[in-house]
């Protein structure tokens, strides 16, 4: 049982560059998220998906795009990066007993925009 | 909007001191979850507290949630340089169970030996 993954480890992009960050887990959890972290700021949620082909916007979405084709999979996806997106991005997912959410982290994605 | 404030921002302690970390908010939350992150990795899962009122224990880490349900406290005993890291509150709306969760900006711990 692995949990949460998350590729790539690092990353670094150019300015206008596209790339999709990749989050599998394998817990048969119907809700999955996106965070990013930056110093100080604790986790801010992009968006979040409550089952396959249902997704939706968090507190920070400008500039991202998800999709939730299966129930393992969650990419996140950056299509013109700006140095704005320089964070740290976690998946997660979860599975609500209807009185409240544990959430499962993966490690992260480090991401970089120069 | 819902907020959770955390306090200290930072804490540098030496080993075998006790200290207490606050979670604080305006808002109601139907259930508070306090999550431990080490560097380089993603927040783990420490203790989801439901009841009012309610205490948690484990090992020398002790969770608290307000009457009230707006505020928790995390309490360690005799800490360890293994308790360094990154503290998250994270809170449930009281409507929102099952949806996002509302995180803190954290304490981060240092524990000297």
């Amino acid at each position: 049982n692995a949990g949460v993954t998350q590729t790539p480890k690092f990353r670094i992009l150019k300015i206008g560059q596209s790339m999709t960050l990749q989050c599998t887990q394998d817990m048969n959890h119907n809700y999955m998220y996106w965070y990013r972290q930056d110093p100080g700021m604790g986790l801010k949620l992009i968006y979040y998906s409550v089952g396959a082909g249902i997704t939706d916007k968090g507190e920070v979405p400008n500039g991202y795009n998800v999709s939730r084709s299966t129930t393992e999979d969650f990419p996140l996806r950056l299509e013109l990066a700006a140095p704005s997106q320089t964070s740290v991005y976690f998946c997660a997912s979860s599975y609500s007993t209807g009185d409240y959410n544990e959430q499962f982290f993966g490690p992260g994605t480090r991401l970089t925009v120069l | 909007t819902q907020l959770l404030e955390q306090s200290p921002q930072f804490l540098s302690i030496q080993e075998g001191e006790n200290l207490t970390v606050y979670c604080n908010s305006s808002s109601v939350f139907s259930s508070l979850q306090w999550y431990r992150q080490e560097p380089g990795e993603g927040p783990v899962l420490l203790v989801t507290v439901v009841t009012g009122g309610e205490v948690k224990k484990l090992k020398r880490l002790t969770f608290q949630f307000g009457d009230a349900r707006k505020d928790s406290s995390l309490h360690i005993t005799a800490a360890q340089p293994g308790d360094t890291g990154l503290y998250l509150c994270a809170g449930d709306g009281p409507n929102q169970a099952g949806t996002a969760l509302i995180f803190g900006k954290g304490t981060t711990l240092s524990v000297s030996s």
